[in-house]
């Protein structure tokens, strides 16, 4: 298995601002995978980060507005940048491991 | 991208009562997981189906892989309220998921 962390589990946030996310994993992987959840719905896929390499975004989804980082193995970021109520969302990171994904508990935002 | 369409959306039912879940695509696929999540956590993964026909049980919870490779059933017997909670498929190399459905199971 894998034990994944995220900070913070919750946020409000005034639009216009920017939100860092931070998802933390037990152990090293290479991969790691970004997705949103808006209220009652399903995960949507925003980006794929590999350590060592820019992240690979999903239509739909730009740097300029979700920019990740990927600084070593065990942890990646998530900021929503420029941020309006349309971002309110939950947002997760999942790493593979042995064909299961494993994925944090996620982080709500709100934006008023 | 292969798309995957789930059905029902909502379900509400009572506890004791049978349930079937669909996961259906055009596209075929080399293997579906199936998750779970309940409120305020990541999804669980529940199975993963990879031969055609395929048939598996987690306890009261059985799924099928079509033999196609392209659909999936999920199947409760005598459904629980424990049993609350979005189930949702995915293509398992895909990393992208159905819309889910949103189970209620009522005591």
């Amino acid at each position: 298995s894998a034990v994944i962390s995220q900070k913070p589990s919750r946020d409000i946030c005034q639009r216009g601002t920017s939100l860092t996310i931070q998802c933390q994993v037990d152990s090293q992987v290479t991969m790691m995978f970004w997705y949103r959840q808006q209220p009652g719905q399903s995960l949507t896929l925003i980006a794929t980060a590999n350590q060592g390499s820019e992240a690979t975004y999903e239509s739909g989804f730009v740097i300029d507005k979700f920019p990740i980082s990927r600084p070593n193995l065990t942890f990646s970021t998530l900021t929503v940048s420029n941020m309006s109520p349309e971002d309110s969302s939950i947002y997760l990171c999942s790493v593979p491991r042995a064909d299961t994904q494993y994925f944090g508990p996620g982080t709500r935002l709100t934006v008023l | 991208t292969q798309l995957l369409e789930q059905s029902p959306q909502f379900l509400s039912i009572q506890e004791g009562e049978n349930l079937t879940v669909y996961c259906n695509s055009s596209s075929v696929f080399s293997s579906l997981q199936w998750y779970r999540q309940e409120p305020g956590e990541g999804p669980v993964l529940l199975v993963t189906v990879v031969t055609g026909g395929e048939v598996k049980k987690l306890k009261r919870l059985t799924f099928q892989f079509g033999d196609a490779r392209k659909d999936s059933s999920l199947h409760i017997t005598a459904a629980q309220p424990g049993d609350t909670g979005l189930y949702l498929c995915a293509g398992a190399n895909d990393m992208r998921f159905g819309a889910g459905t949103r189970l209620t199971v009522k005591p």
